[in-house]
């Protein structure tokens, strides 16, 4: 079975412009979840869905950054202008309605601003 | 207080031995507790649940939970070289929401 796919894989750009990450979770599982990863800051919980339905937008650091997920098979977390302190590594995560259930992670994706 | 504190490490450990990683948690309602495993550059891999105290094992690895002491630890036993990585503590808050402590990176040395 395919597991979170993530795209891209990497991504570079300048101060200012919007970027978009993407994520296909794993067929059949309920909820999404986006993370960023720094060494700073270790592993912290952007936004989650649940049905598509955003449950927790708690984590998301200000306005620049947006999220959706308009069907059960993809997600986009946006940010608009980027800015060199949002470089970080983004992985999206994927579970089934099951509770407690494991997390499964995509390879993510490494975002460099400059 | 943090949430879920890892002792960052490194820890270091000669192969062959039992490696011993802690965490510890604050929220005393939490149910579910979760190890992953991350190496450098990859995504984090889960490796071991557990819901009720005491121990479970899988393989080489033993996880263990206290609840009563806000405790739970994860065991590597015949440690190897490619176990060398950084162990991630995640605890479940509500129904699906994950906190994950700093991580403690372990090298295991040949």
């Amino acid at each position: 079975d395919a597991g979170v796919i993530q795209s891209p894989r990497h991504e570079v750009t300048e101060m200012g412009q919007e970027v978009t990450l993407r994520c296909k979770p794993i067929s059949g599982h309920d909820y999404l979840f986006w993370y960023r990863q720094t060494m700073m800051r270790g592993l912290e919980l952007l936004i989650y869905f649940n049905n598509n339905v955003p449950i927790d937008d708690s984590g998301m650091p200000e306005d620049r950054f947006s999220a959706k997920m308009p069907n059960a098979s993809f997600s986009t977390l946006k940010i608009q202008p980027s800015e060199p302190r949002d470089s970080a590594v983004y992985f999206c995560a994927s579970s089934n309605r099951s509770v407690p259930s494991p997390q499964h992670f995509g390879d993510g994706t490494r975002l460099s601003i400059l | 207080q943090k949430e879920v504190e890892q002792n960052s490490g490194p820890l270091s450990v000669p192969e062959g031995a039992i490696a011993s990683l802690n965490c510890t948690y604050s929220d005393r309602v939490s149910q579910s507790f979760f190890w992953y495993r991350q190496y450098s550059g990859k995504s984090p891999e889960l490796i071991m649940s557990i819901y009720s105290n005491g121990d479970k094992e899988d393989g080489r690895f033993t996880a263990q939970l206290n609840k009563a002491s806000q405790y739970v630890s994860l065991l590597i036993r015949d440690s190897q070289p490619s176990d060398s990585a950084t162990y991630l503590c995640a605890v479940i808050q509500g129904a699906q929401k994950l906190v994950f402590g700093q991580g403690t990176r372990l090298t295991i040395n040949p």
